[in-house]
């Protein structure tokens, strides 16, 4: 599968902490995205990184890109109650679909 | 500019009738694509469509399941005769020609059924 896995599956922390998760992927890729969910709702993009390169950054957003390692993290700085979500890694295939990973929880306590 | 509309937010079916779920992508998108999300589990990718066209349905279950996105009008996830391992929560998403484009979701619809 071409299904991307994030580590930790949950990851509890006090705001303020920052908060680090990671991605591992098993193919090649073009692109590597970030993604964010809010329970019941539908995802949001939070940040994509393309294959040639290797760190980039959006808000209290860094995302690193280790295409030798196929891995990529996430880290969020300063965290926020409202960051409380869970995230996601999605990979681009052969004809532009994406496949998503299996998700961190991500609990961040007042 | 109205996003993903996905409709309807809930559904419940009986074991054995069709489901069929709405997905109305982002205006000026022509890309739309099907996850599917059980509790506490990430999104499984179903089906890729182009307008009129099927990209990839690696996804898709072998029966009962199909998609289909027209020239006009919504893109279309059918379920027929429902069993209560179809329940979940089905997710669309939408994103411009060209590829390599992040993806817009919408809120999703969520089937039970019973």
């Amino acid at each position: 599968s071409q299904q991307g896995e994030e580590d930790p599956q949950a990851l509890s922390i006090q705001e303020g902490e920052n908060a680090t998760m990671n991605c591992s992927y098993k193919t090649s890729i073009n692109n590597l995205q970030w993604y964010r969910q809010n329970s019941g709702r539908g995802l949001v993009h939070l940040i994509l990184i393309r294959s040639n390169e290797r760190e980039k950054h959006s808000g209290r957003l860094r995302v690193t890109l280790d295409t030798s390692k196929k891995s990529s993290s996430l880290l969020i700085t300063a965290s926020r109650a409202a960051d409380t979500a869970s995230y996601f890694c999605a990979t681009d295939g052969s004809r532009n679909q994406f496949y998503f990973g299996t998700g961190t929880s991500l609990t961040v306590i007042p | 500019n109205a996003g993903v509309m996905q409709n309807p937010r809930h559904l419940v079916r009986r074991r054995g009738q069709e489901a069929r779920l709405r997905c109305s992508p982002m205006k000026g998108h022509s890309h739309v694509y099907w996850y599917r999300q059980l509790p506490e589990e990430g999104l499984k990718f179903m089906v890729y469509l182009q307008k009129e066209n099927i990209i990839d349905e690696s996804g898709m279950p072998k029966e009962r399941f199909s998609a289909e996105f027209p020239k006009e009008g919504p893109s279309i996830l059918r379920i027929q005769q429902v069993v209560r391992g179809d329940s979940a929560a089905y997710f669309c998403a939408s994103s411009p020609p060209g590829g390599h484009s992040p993806l817009h979701f919408g809120n999703g619809t969520r089937l039970t059924v019973t």
